[in-house]
């Protein structure tokens, strides 16, 4: 059975600052791994789709690396901003099916 | 393109009660996947429906049922509701079911509360 974890569970940082997300899995025959990010009580935005055969997506000041053989995903973040404050998760499709998240990092950018 | 919405965005039940909750998929999107959020914990998969047929289903008992209808809308429907069903329901719909690039499409939620 697919688990995803994420580490850490929550992160403040100030302004400006560079900052990484993981995210790990137990069973590395995954298709994809996606990155979301979620507002308080809002539905999920997608950030990032890394596939399988992908070491690494960007998209402007973020970057996810993806190590199917360590079974673990990061997510850099580059200049952190007060806008970017928000809880991160990643999520696997075990088997191609519908995705398992990790629980979430919640992000907390100081001005 | 029309995103992903869902109806109502708030909703207060009693246990016992049964509730409907409704979700149009993104155009295009033929295939819709539920989740139930509860507070402080990543979304956990209930059901998914393609082409108006259940397509996989989670760890949830047969109180939670759906359907999909012609235009690949589609419902998500609880009977006897208890209170640890209070929880966000996030639909999300893709392009294809299963296998590889199945980016999925996220609502913005249905904040249900059980009293």
């Amino acid at each position: 059975k697919q688990e995803v974890t994420q580490i850490p569970a929550a992160l403040s940082v100030p302004e400006g600052e560079n900052l990484v997300l993981n995210c790990s899995f137990t069973d590395s025959a995954i298709y994809n791994l996606q990155w979301f990010r979620q507002d308080p009580g809002k539905g999920l935005t997608s950030l990032l789709l890394i596939q399988s055969s992908q070491r690494e997506q960007t998209s402007g000041r973020l970057n996810a690396s993806l190590d199917k053989s360590s079974g673990r995903s990061t997510l850099y973040i580059a200049a952190s901003q007060p806008g970017d404050s928000a809880t991160y998760l990643c999520a696997v499709p075990p088997g191609g099916q519908n995705f398992v998240f990790g629980p979430g990092t919640r992000l907390s950018v100081l001005p | 393109e029309t995103g992903v919405t869902q109806s109502p965005t708030h909703l207060i039940k009693t246990r016992g009660q049964q509730v409907t909750l409704r979700c149009s998929s993104q155009s295009g999107h033929n295939t819709v996947s539920w989740y139930q959020q509860a507070l402080g914990q990543g979304p956990q998969f209930i059901f998914q429906y393609y082409r108006e047929e259940e397509n996989g289903r989670g760890n949830f008992p047969p109180r939670f049922s759906g359907l999909q209808f012609p235009n690949y809308s589609s419902e998500l429907n609880v009977n006897a509701l208890e209170l640890d069903d209070s929880a966000l329901y996030l639909c999300a719909s893709s392009l294809v079911p299963g296998l590889g690039t199945n980016e999925q499409f996220f609502g913005p939620g249905t904040r249900l509360t059980v009293l």
